[in-house]
């Protein structure tokens, strides 16, 4: 059982290049989350989904577009990149059942805009 | 946008010592509180998920407790432990699980 998997785990960018980070669960679960980490800040909501073709902006969406085709995956797209986007990035899900469990994160994507 | 407000930011205390810290949240339209455990060079671990006012969860030496209606809630661990150093991280949550985490509260216990 793999879990929450995220790839790349690093990923050197230079300015203006486009880019997706991939999230991936096998746990079935109906939501899922994309959150940048950026130093005194904590983490930070971008965009989320509540099933299969559903997304909306979280706390932070400019710069990056979301979709979920499938229940499985669900890749966080930069633009156009920019230096402010540099950040660790981190996937999650949940089941509908979040009060037993709360959600499960991925590894994590440390993203350099250069 | 909710305001999630975790306090102290930091914390270093010695092995032995029993400590707590506390996250603070709008009581208005609250659904539940999660407590999440974040290692150095790891990913965010749920330790509670809580809902109810009065709730109190425990797992091991930690424990927590809920006040919905003033908006508060408190995480203590018994005993720490070096093993127990790490950011421990509090988020609200709707209705549609989209949380909103506070920037959490980084102990350090020394041996």
């Amino acid at each position: 059982n793999a879990g929450v998997t995220q790839t790349p785990k690093f990923q050197v960018l230079k300015t203006g290049q486009s880019m997706t980070l991939q999230c991936a669960q096998d746990m079935n679960h109906e939501y899922m989350s994309w959150y940048r980490q950026d130093p005194g800040m904590g983490l930070r909501l971008i965009h989320y989904s509540v099933g299969a073709g559903i997304t909306d902006q979280g706390e932070v969406p400019n710069g990056y577009n979301v979709s979920r085709s499938t229940t499985e995956d669900f890749p966080l797209r930069l633009l156009s990149a920019a230096p402010s986007q540099t950040s660790v990035y981190f996937c999650a899900s949940s089941s509908r059942d979040i009060i037993n469990y709360g959600y499960t994160f991925g590894s994590g994507t440390r993203l350099t805009v250069v | 946008i909710l305001n999630v407000e975790q306090s102290p930011q930091s914390l270093h205390v010695q092995e032995g010592d029993s400590t707590n810290f506390t996250c603070s949240f709008p009581s208005s339209n609250f659904y539940a509180l999660h407590w999440y455990r974040w290692e150095t060079a790891k990913s965010p671990e749920a330790l509670f998920v809580m809902t109810l006012n009065g709730d109190e969860k425990k797992k091991g030496r930690i424990s927590a407790t809920l006040n919905t209606k003033e908006g508060y809630s408190y995480l203590y661990i018994k005993g720490s432990q070096p093993e127990d150093s790490a950011t421990y991280l509090c988020a609200i949550g709707g209705a549609t699980n989209k949380l909103i985490f506070g920037t959490g509260t980084l102990l350090a216990v020394q041996p």
